[in-house]
């Protein structure tokens, strides 16, 4: 069965320093994999996604994650926070083959941000 | 622009109430998807349908029922309102079938959501 796992529940960083979500995927075929984030009392939206090729994914609002095979990982990255990225993040796996099956969630990072 | 609608952000009930939690896409989906997202649980899908008048049962459907008359509408049902209801409701739609290019396989779009609370 597919899974998610965000280790990190809540992370703090100082705005302008370099921010690194983490998150596991348990997936038996190759797997789409998807970062979305949610500002306070919104809905989610994609930052980006992995589904095939180069391996290093660019995102919006300067975000970047890197799909590593070997460690079953998509970390999220970004080199410098601002205030306005302090939000809940979520990762989630599918497959090319998902067709009418929903993705599989991990329960989410919540990135709070200090001056 | 896609676009998923939600009827209310924010609803409050009374126990034992019938509540209908209305959600529209624009995007001409064929899946479409109700969560319930609680601190620290994440989002819990709830219900899914991938064509009209079909539905497939989530992780936690128990006092739930839904409705999917209409390709672009999926209503979501409590028959009778609890207070442990009482949740961040998410809808959410996505394309399917061969058709679909694969770099747009599997994503989904979401709404604004809908807060409810059950008094």
């Amino acid at each position: 069965a597919q899974s998610v796992t965000q280790p990190d529940i809540h992370i703090t960083v100082s705005e302008g320093a370099s921010l690194e979500l983490r998150c596991n995927y348990s997936y038996g075929a190759t797997p789409y994999l998807f970062w979305y984030v949610q500002s306070p009392g919104q809905g989610l939206q994609l930052l980006l996604k992995y589904f095939s090729g180069d391996t290093l994914v660019q995102g919006i609002k300067g975000f970047e994650a890197e799909f590593k095979r070997s460690q079953s990982s998509f970390n999220l990255r970004k080199p410098s926070v601002h205030w306005s990225d302090a939000a809940e993040y979520f990762c989630a796996v599918g497959s090319e083959f998902s067709g009418n099956t929903p993705l599989v969630f991990g329960k989410g990072t919540r990135l709070s941000v200090i001056a | 622009d896609v676009k998923v609608t939600q009827s209310s952000r924010y609803l409050v009930k009374r126990t034992g109430e019938k509540v209908f939690l209305e959600c529209v896409q624009d995007m001409d989906h064929e899946n479409m998807f109700w969560y319930r997202q609680d601190p620290g649980l994440g989002l819990r899908l709830i219900y899914f349908s991938y064509d009209v008048k079909m539905k497939e049962k989530g992780d936690i459907p128990e006092g739930y029922s839904v409705s999917r008359e209409k390709k672009e509408r999926f209503s979501l049902i409590l028959e009778s309102a609890s207070t442990n209801q009482t949740s961040m409701y998410l809808c959410a739609s996505s394309s399917a079938g061969e058709n679909v290019a694969p770099r747009d396989r599997g994503e989904q779009y979401f709404g604004p959501g809908t807060r409810l609370t059950v008094t």
